[in-house]
């Protein structure tokens, strides 16, 4: 199957600083990628949608300014998480697809812990 | 609204023992049904999914899962588990009309003794 790659695996930061994530498809172009987070033992909420080129559309009780999302091209889609607090620690996966009605393919997640 | 229900926080079954772990869903239209596993520390693997066609749908690791209209379930099964199999798994739902949302499940965790 297709791979999606996010970076880091892993990210440890200060609170009140930023972390960005990628997440690349690495063969095949994503007309659409997805942001979800998991918190421990819950499953995966999605946290907005974003097509490439377009602003991004978060779901309900998602804070945009906080978790800047960005997709400058078919393959890369960047979350950035501002101003991280503790709260914000959680494991954080990206997925891709080419169009509607297509698999979409996860990426291997990243586990953000803010200190 | 979508919604998916994993009754079971956690299946624990006997190596070589047949398997099932439950999911229900409810939807508006007709669903597209996926199944996904996730083991430590990784993200989600795409297991199988029933979009249209025959009910009984086979994937990845010899896992299938059967699509049941009436009951709206779509129940992950494999005939004889493997300790590899160990791991937390995910059933998630669409309307084949709802855009981009997948609404996932809770999760059920799949302990496999030797």
């Amino acid at each position: 199957g297709a791979v999606v790659s996010q970076h880091p695996s892993w990210v440890i930061c200060k609170s009140g600083t930023s972390v960005k994530i990628e997440c690349r498809s690495l063969d095949f172009q994503a007309t659409t990628m997805f942001w979800y987070r998991q918190f421990p033992k819950q499953s995966l909420m999605l946290m907005a949608t974003s097509n490439e080129g377009s602003k991004a559309t978060y779901e309900q009780g998602v804070e945009k300014d906080k978790f800047l999302i960005n997709h400058a091209s078919l393959t890369l889609s960047t979350l950035t998480v501002t101003s991280a607090h503790p709260e914000d620690s959680s494991f954080y996966i990206c997925s891709a697809r080419v169009q509607e009605g297509q698999q979409a393919f996860f990426g291997q997640g990243t586990r953000l812990t803010v200190v | 609204a979508q919604s998916v229900a994993q009754p079971e926080d956690q299946v624990n079954v006997a190596e070589g023992n047949p398997l099932t772990v439950k999911c229900t869903y409810s939807v508006s239209g007709n669903p597209y049904l996926f199944w996904y596993v996730q083991y430590p520390n990784r993200g989600l693997q795409f297991l199988l999914k029933y979009i249209t066609g025959d009910n009984l749908v086979k994937g990845s690791y010899g896992f299938e899962a059967e699509f049941n209209k009436s009951q709206t379930s779509f129940h992950l099964k494999k005939p004889s588990a493997l300790v590899s199999d160990s791991a937390l798994y995910f059933c998630a739902v669409r309307a084949n009309n709802a855009g981009n949302m997948l609404t996932f499940g809770g999760g059920t965790r799949l302990m496999v003794k030797p």
